[in-house]
């Protein structure tokens, strides 16, 4: 099966600027995560849907971040505007079923460097 | 919110040779189990091996195998026969009370060595 595919695959912007990141689940997973990793740290949760509805965005900094799925597949995420501490790694991350014991497939992951 | 500790934040390994891999975590819940997570140079995380709280037997996926020790609070990972292609950066990540969101500790960078 194919993986979950992000893009881009880097993103150098000014701050200030707007950004959007963008990702394909695995085929008929119904769960999708977005995941932010700092350099030299693991990656941290931003926002986890079941379909198309947001479950858990907690962790998102809705000032200035804001994520979509459309028809409970394809999702976006978007900075706007962006700071030079929003530079990390960006994951997405998918699952097939919920529960505590699912394993999580991951992209490649965008690397956003603010400037 | 829970902690997960990985206390090494690089190994070297010869090639060939057993390494084991340090992850505690903090909390008293005992219901979750232990992911860990393998991320090469090229940034994407690659599931490895998995065990619940309550499996009896440790789990094993290959060359994997992972020492659940619930008493001390510990699941590390054991890698055995290594090979040039497992250097990479090694997570362990544990589901939080009540939620699906996993925490991952910092990372061990495994250096395999010829």
């Amino acid at each position: 099966e194919a993986g979950v595919v992000q893009s881009p695959r880097y993103k150098i912007i000014e701050k200030k600027q707007p950004v959007a990141f963008w990702c394909n689940p695995i085929s008929g997973h119904n769960t999708l995560y977005w995941y932010r990793q700092n350099l030299g740290q693991g990656p941290e949760l931003l926002i986890r849907y079941e379909n198309e509805e947001a479950v858990d965005d907690s962790q998102l900094p809705k000032d200035r971040f804001s994520a979509e799925r459309l028809k409970g597949v394809d999702s976006t995420l978007k900075i706007q505007p962006a700071e030079l501490g929003d530079s990390a790694v960006y994951l997405c991350a998918s699952s097939g079923r919920t529960g505590y014991n699912s394993p999580l497939h991951f992209g490649n992951g965008t690397r956003l460097t603010v400037t | 919110a829970q902690k997960i500790t990985q206390t090494q934040p690089g190994m070297f390994v010869q090639e060939k040779e057993a390494v084991t891999l340090d992850c505690t975590y903090d909390t008293s819940d005992q219901s979750y189990g232990l992911f860990w997570y393998k991320q090469p140079s090229s940034g994407e995380m690659i599931f490895l091996i998995y065990q619940g709280s309550y499996d009896e037997q440790n789990a094993t996926e290959g060359r994997y195998s992972l020492n659940f020790q619930k008493a001390r609070k510990s699941a590390n990972l054991v890698i055995s026969a290594s090979q040039l292609g497992d250097s990479a950066m090694y997570f362990c990540a544990r589901p939080g009370a009540g939620s699906y969101q996993l925490t991952f500790g910092k990372g061990t960078k495994l250096s395999v060595i010829p």
